[in-house]
């Protein structure tokens, strides 16, 4: 059975250009969880997507956005990148529903912005 | 609010010895979950082991147990026979249920660097 899939593994920016990231989750999941990890502010949840449709969301500005498709990959784009966007961005996959249930990152996107 | 606290920011243990790792948690919810997460240096997020809030009994995988006391509203670690692979971050994390009875987000403690000694 696959593991989550996140491309690209590296990524390096201008200021002020946009940027995607892609996850592919595990088999059979229908939740994708989007978080940032910083060293100054730990790992800070972004956005979970659920069948589609945005279920939750964190405290980021609206330049984070994402969106989710019908085999469940989802995407998550930054537009006009400031260098404070510099972080690992992990995916986490779960099977979503009203239980709780593990849940399982990839190996995450670095995003360096210069 | 939820939050997790993990009050050990660097730990050390020697090779073969068993480790606790110390996590708290709070929350108002009835329904949550518990994790325990490994990040190497490479960055990945290795899931280690979940605990529900209702599971009566430890969680454990392999080397891995989690000492769970609901009452005190800890989640401690446990790894037994440590190896020099071990040597990682180790993040403790919570996940509550939204309102309309979904999961929601993890929210992660600030994470315990472990170095396992030869």
């Amino acid at each position: 059975k696959a593991g989550v899939t996140q491309t690209p593994r590296y990524l390096i920016k201008t200021r002020g250009q946009q940027v995607t990231l892609s996850c592919s989750p595990i088999s059979g999941h229908r939740s994708v969880s989007w978080y940032q990890q910083t060293p100054g502010q730990g790992l800070q949840f972004l956005f979970e997507y659920f069948s589609e449709t945005q279920r939750n969301k964190g405290n980021f500005p609206g330049r984070f956005s994402g969106r989710q498709f019908s085999n469940s990959r989802s995407e998550m784009n930054v537009s006009t990148l400031e260098l404070g966007d510099s972080a690992l961005y992990l995916c986490a996959s779960s099977l979503g529903g009203i239980a709780n249930t593990e849940a399982f990152f990839g190996q995450g996107t670095r995003l360096t912005v210069v | 609010a939820q939050k997790i606290t993990q009050t050990q920011p660097g730990m050390f243990v020697q090779e073969k010895e068993a480790v606790t790792l110390d996590c708290t948690y709070d929350t108002s919810d009835q329904s949550y979950g518990l994790f325990w997460y490994k990040q190497p240096s490479s960055g990945e997020m290795i899931f280690l082991i979940y605990q529900g809030s209702y599971d009566e009994q430890n969680a454990t995988e392999g080397r891995y147990s989690l000492n769970f006391q609901k009452a005190r509203k800890s989640a401690n670690l446990v790894i037994s026979a440590s190896q020099l692979g071990d040597s990682a971050m180790y993040f403790c994390a919570m996940r509550g249920m939204n309102y309309g009875g979904s999961q929601g987000n993890l929210i992660f403690g600030k994470g315990t660097k472990l170095s396992v000694k030869p």
